[in-house]
């Protein structure tokens, strides 16, 4: 079946550091690749996706490109906050599913 | 606008206790699911509702009752649950089109604690 993996946190840096955080995938098809941030205490939030091969999702600073050779889905940011400090998810939604896939999820701490 | 809303944020009950959490959407998205997020780990899913009918059901117990009154609204119906029931529970919403392609969205969640 379809799975994402995604590297073991927590990941801590300092203010301003570049941030990568690695997510590859098993999918039979074509999957969309979505991330998702949790703040402590609230809810998912969709941070950006990419829906076929190459795309590059972005959103506030984050980037991820659909790799489908190395079916990876790596996030990455130039130069993290105190404020990115959060659990991301990686996902995944193959055609005619409707459950999404997610990974363990990574804890970020960013310290000042 | 992408918000899906839930009441109660947070909600405390006894094993003998009925209550239900409530999700609403706006975006006139026509599938809606119930996750279940224990801590540290990621959601699970446990119900799917496409045009207002259920469509997936992860093998919950009976002790969670799902219902879509409409579109907009999402509801889950507890009953006699266990401690090992409390955690975050979390509704979400999409475009119920079947590409593959469709975003779900999340609401904030209602944080369960079951005494």
């Amino acid at each position: 079946g379809d799975s994402v993996t995604q590297m073991e946190g927590p990941v801590t840096l300092s203010e301003e550091a570049f941030l990568t955080i690695n997510c590859t995938y098993t999918a039979t098809g074509y999957p969309s690749l979505f991330w998702y941030v949790q703040y402590p205490g609230e809810g998912l939030q969709l941070l950006l996706k990419a829906t076929k091969a190459d795309d590059k999702g972005s959103n506030k600073g984050f980037e991820a490109t659909y790799r489908k050779e190395t079916t990876s889905f790596h996030l990455e940011k130039g130069s993290v906050q105190v404020s990115d400090s959060a659990v991301y998810f990686c996902a995944l939604l193959n055609t005619g599913f409707q459950k999404l896939v997610f990974g363990t999820g990574t804890r970020l701490l960013v310290s000042p | 606008d992408t918000e899906v809303t839930q009441t109660p944020k947070h909600l405390v009950m006894g094993m003998t206790n009925k209550k239900s959490l409530k999700c609403e959407q706006h975006m006139g998205h026509r599938a809606m699911y119930w996750y279940k997020q224990k801590a540290k780990k990621p959601p699970e899913l446990m119900f799917v509702y496409s045009y207002e009918k259920l469509s997936i059901n992860e093998s919950v117990p009976s002790r969670f009752s799902p219902e879509c009154p409409n579109s907009s609204l999402l509801n889950l119906h507890l009953h006699a649950l266990q401690p090992e029931d409390s955690a975050l529970y979390l509704c979400a919403s999409s475009q119920a089109i079947g590409d593959g392609q469709e975003t779900q969205y999340f609401g904030p969640g209602t944080r369960l604690l079951v005494l």
